[in-house]
């Protein structure tokens, strides 16, 4: 089992720009969230993806939007870049099952520098 | 906003337990208290999570208290790889959100 996989591990952009980020979940999971991790801070919430569709949001811009596509598989898009969206960005993949919580797990990450 | 405080950091003597606690006084009935970790920029690591028995798994112990006000994460025997932030989260796993705070930098000592 690959776990959960991001693409690219690192990459640089300059203001103004857009980025793509990619993940594939875990084996068997359907549920795919995004979070924005700056230096020396915690993880943050973006949003969450279930059945193709955005079911949750945190408190970014609409700048941030993403996908899912029918494979489980998911998109992070980031339009017209800030200095301040340089971070790490994680992906985080889950199942849900009736009456017990299950645990998400995490891919390594995409460092974005934006210049 | 988190709902959980944690001291900022810990040390921890190499193969001694570490014990590490966490205060989570609004958690809900049906809300989970989630352990992970993340060692250096690494994608954060599942330990273990509980409603509100003590659990056990290969990593960690967990323990909450009867009234689930505070919980406390147990590395038995701690080695320098164990050398990270942990973070303890509590949330609903219908949500599927995870609020993190700033997490316990714990630094296990030779």
């Amino acid at each position: 089992d690959a776990g959960v996989t991001q693409s690219p591990t690192h990459l640089i952009k300059t203001r103004g720009q857009q980025v793509t980020l990619r993940c594939s979940p875990k084996s068997g999971h359907d549920t795919v969230s995004w979070y924005q991790q700056a230096l020396g801070q915690g993880p943050q919430f973006i949003f969450q993806y279930y059945e193709e569709e955005e079911r949750q949001r945190g408190n970014f811009p609409d700048r941030f939007s993403g996908h899912q596509f029918p494979n489980y598989s998911s998109e992070l898009n980031v339009n017209a870049l800030l200095l301040g969206d340089s971070a790490l960005y994680l992906c985080a993949s889950r199942t849900f099952l009736l009456g017990r919580d299950t645990e998400a797990f995490f891919g390594q990450g995409t460092r974005l520098t934006v210049v | 906003d988190a709902k959980t405080t944690q001291p900022t950091s810990m040390d921890c003597a190499e193969g001694r337990a570490a014990n590490l606690p966490c205060n989570h006084s609004t958690i809900s009935g049906n809300e989970y208290v989630y352990w992970y970790r993340q060692i250096h920029s690494q994608g954060p690591q599942y330990i273990i999570h509980g409603l509100k028995n003590n659990e056990t798994n290969e990593m960690a112990s967990l323990i909450i208290t009867e009234d689930r006000k505070s919980s406390t994460l147990i590395l038995p025997h701690a080695t320098l790889r164990d050398t990270a932030v942990y973070y303890c989260i509590v949330g609903s796993g219908n949500t599927g959100k995870l609020i993190f705070g700033q997490g316990t930098t714990l630094q296990v000592k030779p």
